[in-house]
C-alpha cells in the first residue's frame, strides 16, 4: 500500500523559513516523480512544484508565485521528498500535500501537513 | 500559464439522479506524445483529494464505474451517473500537459 506522510508544519513568522518532509513507502521511491501541493484555508488545490526521477534527471520546476523561493529535493536512499520553503508570505499558508505522481498527475496523496505564516 | 475553468462551482443534486461537471482550458492539453493529460479528482471534507481520472477517461483504480470522464482538447467532462451520499465534495480537474494546473473546484451537494 502506498504510504505518504509529510511532516515539519508549523507556525513561522513572515519572511522565516521552513522545510517539510513526505516519508514514502510501498512503492520505488526512486522511480517515482513527485509533487507538492497546497491548499490554503477553504480555497482550492495549487501546485507548488514538482521533481522528476533521477534516472530522468532529476530535475524540478515550479509555478511563478514559489519560484525562487521554494526549492525541492529528494533523498533516494532515505525514500524521502524535501520542501525547503524560504522568504515565506502570510499567503503561504496553507496545508501542504505530498504527492506521487503517475500519468500525468497527483496519483497518491499524503494526509497533509499545515504551515501557517503569521507574526 | 495554462487556466483551467470549471462549472458549475455548485452543483445540487438529487440522490440517484446523474450530475455533470464541465472543465475548459486556455489551451490544447494533447501533449506532443499524444497523449492528453487531464484529471479528476475528488475532495470530501476533511480529506486529502482523491484522484478518479486520468488521460480523460480512465479510471483510478477501486473508482466506481459510475464515474466517467470525457472530453479532448480543451472541453472535458467528468459525469457521475447516478449520485450517492458518499459522492458530497469538492471535485477539481487538474491538466498535466503543461506543468500543472488546477481548476477552481466544484461543490457537490445534496439536494
Amino acid at each position: 500500500e502506498v504510504q505518504l506522510v509529510e511532516s515539519g508544519g508549523g507556525l513561522v513568522k513572515p519572511g522565516g523559513s521552513l522545510r517539510l518532509s513526505c516519508a514514502a513507502s510501498g512503492f520505488t521511491f526512486t522511480n517515482a516523480w513527485m509533487s507538492w501541493v497546497r491548499q490554503a484555508p477553504g480555497k482550492g488545490l495549487e501546485w507548488v512544484g514538482r521533481i522528476t526521477s533521477k534516472t530522468d534527471g532529476g530535475t524540478t520546476e515550479y509555478p511563478a508565485p514559489v519560484k525562487g523561493r521554494f526549492s525541492i529535493s529528494r533523498d533516494d536512499s532515505k525514500n524521502t521528498l524535501y520542501l525547503q520553503m524560504n522568504s515565506l508570505k502570510t499567503e503561504d499558508t496553507a496545508v501542504y500535500y505530498c504527492t506521487r505522481d503517475n500519468y500525468g498527475g497527483s496519483q497518491h496523496w499524503g494526509q497533509g501537513t499545515l504551515v501557517t505564516v503569521s507574526s | 500559464d495554462v487556466v483551467m475553468t470549471q462549472s458549475p462551482l455548485s452543483l445540487p443534486v438529487t440522490l440517484g439522479q446523474p450530475a455533470s461537471i464541465s472543465c475548459r482550458s486556455s489551451q490544447s492539453l494533447v501533449y506532443s506524445d499524444g497523449n492528453t493529460y487531464l484529471n479528476w479528482f475528488q475532495q470530501r471534507p476533511g480529506q486529502s483529494p482523491r484522484r478518479l481520472i486520468y488521460k480523460v477517461s480512465n479510471r483510478d483504480s477501486g473508482v466506481p464505474d459510475r464515474f466517467s470522464g470525457s472530453g479532448s482538447d480543451t472541453d472535458f467532462t467528468l459525469k457521475i451517473s447516478s449520485v450517492e451520499a458518499e459522492d458530497v465534495g469538492v471535485y477539481y480537474c487538474m491538466q498535466g500537459t503543461h506543468w500543472y494546473t488546477f481548476g477552481q473546484g466544484t461543490k457537490l451537494e445534496i439536494k
